[in-house]
């Protein structure tokens, strides 16, 4: 079984500050950890995804995140947040389970941006 | 524009009454996710079908079935509707079901009302 703890459902940063969203993940098996941002009213965008390899993913719209197998995280930050950033972020984990990839998501970060 | 279309975009129906949502995936892709999002449950995955077949099951009710066609479309059926079915029904497609995480493009999402 996976699960997802985003920690915090709401976050505000002033435009300019650092954007910290956290995520840890619960899986039994090598996970694949991704980020997606939801828009009011749309559907999921892809921001990144770790599969393998690297640690350090970069996303679209100059996020990165950064899997810690110790820790069990995957936190989203970005170092200079803009207001078109104001959006609900969510952490997701997948892995093979009888060859399907189904996503667990968490409970969303809802961001808000204070100019 | 993630590719994949989602119809109806709105749904207003009442308790007890049956109702279809479409799902067109990326052009390419052979493999369909149904998602829910509700406010109490979040996301929550349905089910998933690859090339036609049924792939995995998720926290689908034993009301609402799902099919994938020929033509890799999937309808998603929702019957003897409650208060509760009312929420955002997404459809996500990727290019595989297997070996690899493929990355998952989601739709517009469906929302229904259950009045």
């Amino acid at each position: 079984a996976q699960s997802v703890t985003q920690l915090g459902s709401h976050v505000s940063v002033s435009e300019g500050a650092l954007v910290l969203l956290r995520c840890n993940y619960s899986s039994s098996v090598p996970p694949y950890l991704f980020w997606y941002v939801q828009y009011p009213n749309q559907g999921l965008q892809l921001l990144l995804k770790y599969t393998t390899g690297a640690t350090l993913v970069k996303g679209i719209n100059g996020f990165e995140a950064e899997f810690k197998k110790s820790e069990t995280s995957f936190h989203l930050t970005k170092p200079s947040a803009h207001m078109s950033d104001a959006a609900e972020y969510f952490c997701a984990v997948s892995s093979s389970g009888a060859g399907s990839y189904q996503l667990t998501f968490g409970k969303g970060t809802k961001l808000s941006v204070i100019p | 524009d993630s590719g994949v279309t989602q119809t109806p975009k709105h749904l207003i129906t009442a308790t007890g009454q049956r109702v279809t949502l479409r799902c067109s995936p990326r052009s390419g892709d052979l493999s369909v996710y149904w998602y829910q999002q509700s406010l109490d449950q979040g996301l929550q995955f349905l089910i998933q079908y690859y090339n036609g077949e049924e792939r995995a099951k998720g926290n689908i009710l034993e009301r609402f079935s799902a099919q994938q066609f020929p033509d890799l479309h999937s309808e998603l059926n929702l019957s003897s509707l409650e208060l509760g079915d009312s929420a955002l029904y997404f459809c996500a497609s990727s290019v595989g079901g297997t070996g690899t995480a493929y990355e998952q493009y989601f739709g517009p999402g469906t929302r229904l009302t259950v009045t």
